[in-house]
């Protein structure tokens, strides 16, 4: 079974100071890894995912992730976060046998931006 | 706008009743998945559906059923509600390319909010 870890429930960062969501997976077969994003009061939208090639995943609004096959980790990264970046964050993986989409979600981080 | 809609927006019933939350995919997404939010489980998976077809199946009680009909649209039906059935239902939907890719991205609809009184 799949599993999902994110270690921090909340992160508070300044304005312009860079953010690390954390994020660690577990999984007997081979992974897609996804960051989603809630802003207040909407559904999820997908920041970014790693399917394969590169290990280093670029995202939308500047947010970037790096896939860790050896520590099983997917971190969400931003080197200077607005305010407007306030939100909850869903680390999430995907297996499955072939034809089918079974997606875990982390509990989710809440990134506070501070001005 | 992710062009999945949900309706209703908000949902307020009481124990024991049945109520029916209602999707609509984007336009050409084969696949349609449900999930409900809560405060102490967070985002669980509860169904997803393809082509009309069951496809897989997470977290969902026997209480709760779904289906998606010949136009691709799809209904979460939950019976004998509870006081802890209350939480945020979200739909959501992908292409589904190759009858259900796991690399699909979900577009996530705005959600229902069901409250049980």
């Amino acid at each position: 079974a799949q599993s999902v870890t994110q270690l921090d429930s909340q992160v508070p960062v300044f304005e312009e100071a860079p953010v690390e969501l954390r994020c660690n997976y577990s999984s007997s077969v081979s992974v897609y890894l996804f960051w989603y994003v809630q802003y207040p009061n909407q559904g999820l939208q997908l920041l970014l995912k790693y399917l394969s090639g590169s290990t280093l995943v670029k995202g939308i609004n500047g947010f970037e992730a790096e896939f860790n096959k050896s520590q099983t980790s997917f971190h969400l990264r931003k080197p200077s976060v607005h305010i407007s970046d306030t939100a909850e964050y869903f680390c999430a993986v995907s297996e499955g046998p072939g034809g089918y989409q079974k997606v875990t979600f982390g509990i989710g981080t809440k990134l506070q931006v501070i001005p | 706008d992710s062009g999945v809609t949900q309706t209703p927006k908000h949902l307020i019933t009481a124990t024991g009743q049945r109520v029916t939350l209602r999707c609509s995919p984007r336009s050409g997404d084969l696949s349609v998945y449900w999930y409900q939010q809560s405060l102490d489980q967070g985002l669980q998976f509860l169904i997803q559906y393809y082509n009309g077809e069951e496809r897989a199946k997470g977290n969902i009680l026997e209480r709760f059923s779904a289906q998606q009909f010949p136009d691709l649209h799809s209904e979460l039906n939950l019976s004998s509600l509870e006081l802890g059935d209350s939480a945020l239902y979200f739909c959501a939907s992908s292409p589904g390319l190759a009858g259900g890719a796991w690399g699909d991205t979900q577009y996530f609809g705005p959600g229902t909010r069901l409250t049980v009184l």
